[in-house]
This record gives C-alpha cells, sequence and structure tokens, in this order.
C-alpha cells in the first residue's frame, strides 16, 4: 500500500514568515500533484511534478519532486492569509490511474 | 469551459432515506473520482469509474453504496438508508485519464444525515 505523509500536520504562522511542507513516501510515484483546499470549496490543482528532481515555481510557490520521486516540498515565500487553506499532495497508485491523497497541511497565515 | 459541476452542494436526509450526488466531469473526461471528506480530515478514495465501467470500488463500503457513470449524463453516487456516520463532503474529481492523471474537483456535496 502506497502511504503519502504530509508533515506538518498543522501549522500557523505570521503574514511574511516563509514556510515548507513536506510529502513524503516510501514508494516511488511517476508523478505527484499538490492541491490547495479552502473551506467549504473542492481542491484547486497547484501544480503537477513528473521528473526526478523538478523544480517548479508558481509566484511566491516553490514545488520540488525529489531525485528519488519518493517525495515532495512546497516552499511558500512571503505568506499572506490568502495562502490559508488546506495543502495535499496526492499521486497515481502503482498500476492505476487512481489518486491517492496524502493527509494534508492545514496553513494558518495570521495577518 | 465548465469545470467539474457537482449538485447539489448541500443535502439534507433523514436516516434511511436515499442521497443522489450527481458528478459531471470535465468536457472531454472519460475518468471520474468519487471521494469522501469529513471535516477536518484529508481526502479519502471511495470509487474510480470509467464511462460505464467501475475500474476501482475499494474504497467504497460494501454495503448501501453505489456509483455509476452511464454512457450519456452524470455519474451517480448513490448512498441508500443513510445513517448519520455518512454526513460529509463528497466530493467527484475528473481526468482524461491514461497517463495524464491531472485530475479536477468539483465544489463537492455536503451531506447531513438528521
Amino acid at each position: 500500500t502506497q502511504l503519502l505523509e504530509q508533515s506538518p500536520q498543522f501549522l500557523s504562522i505570521q503574514e511574511g514568515e516563509n514556510l515548507t511542507v513536506y510529502c513524503n513516501s516510501s514508494s516511488v510515484f511517476s508523478s505527484l500533484q499538490w492541491y490547495r483546499q479552502e473551506p467549504g470549496e473542492g481542491p484547486v490543482l497547484l501544480v503537477t511534478v513528473v521528473t526526478g528532481g523538478e523544480v517548479k515555481k508558481l509566484k511566491r510557490l516553490t514545488f520540488q519532486f525529489g531525485d528519488a520521486r519518493k517525495d515532495s516540498s512546497l516552499h511558500i515565500t512571503a505568506a499572506q492569509p490568502g495562502d490559508t487553506g488546506l495543502y495535499l499532495c496526492a499521486g497515481p497508485q502503482t498500476g492505476a490511474n487512481n489518486l491517492f491523497f496524502g493527509t494534508g497541511t492545514r496553513l494558518t497565515v495570521i495577518p | 469551459n465548465a469545470g467539474v459541476m457537482q449538485n447539489p452542494r448541500h443535502l439534507v436526509r433523514r436516516r434511511g432515506q436515499e442521497a443522489r450526488l450527481r458528478c459531471s466531469p470535465v468536457k472531454g473526461h472519460s475518468h471520474v473520482y468519487w471521494y469522501r471528506q469529513l471535516p477536518e480530515e484529508g481526502l479519502k478514495f471511495m470509487v474510480y469509474l470509467q464511462k460505464e465501467n467501475i475500474i476501482d470500488e475499494s474504497g467504497m463500503p460494501k454495503e448501501r453504496f453505489s456509483a455509476e457513470f452511464p454512457k450519456e449524463g452524470p455519474s451517480i453516487l448513490r448512498i441508500q438508508q443513510v445513517v448519520r456516520g455518512d454526513s460529509a463532503a463528497y466530493f467527484c474529481a475528473s481526468s482524461r485519464g491514461g497517463r495524464d492523471t491531472e485530475a479536477f474537483f468539483g465544489q463537492g456535496t455536503r451531506l447531513t444525515v438528521v
């Protein structure tokens, strides 16, 4: 069974601070996706990383896929209250197209 | 260019009634996934369907729950004889399938069983 563990589970920071959240697995994934979910809404796809070692930037968000494709990180620079939400990583299960979701990191950015 | 559409957004059912949740995927997407989310928790996979076929239903309870994705029309998640423990947000996602696993989510249906 593939397992995606995210850390930390909860994170509360002041506006303007930097942060990193992690998504780790003992299994290799062909790709990993990051989603953000705001209260009362569905998850919104932020990025997909495919190649080991890949780095993708989305404004103040930087996503990295581990060289071995077993882990990924999301770094946010100068966090803003609008970044508040549940951040989820997800990857396709081995031999299937079904997406398996991590446990999530709940981020609160305090103005 | 509509995204995934789910309806209703909110559904209230009494214990023992049936709940029907609908999901219209992104145009051109033939793969649909259903997930359940309890308050303050992550997404739990329920079922994965392609047109007219159930590919993986390993996350769906064996009793009372069923899903379909007919050739024409939306995907339906059906819960018979609902109980209080079925109260949750149910999300549908769709993708093109094949090597493309990027999934796009609807806004969910919040089911409350009273």
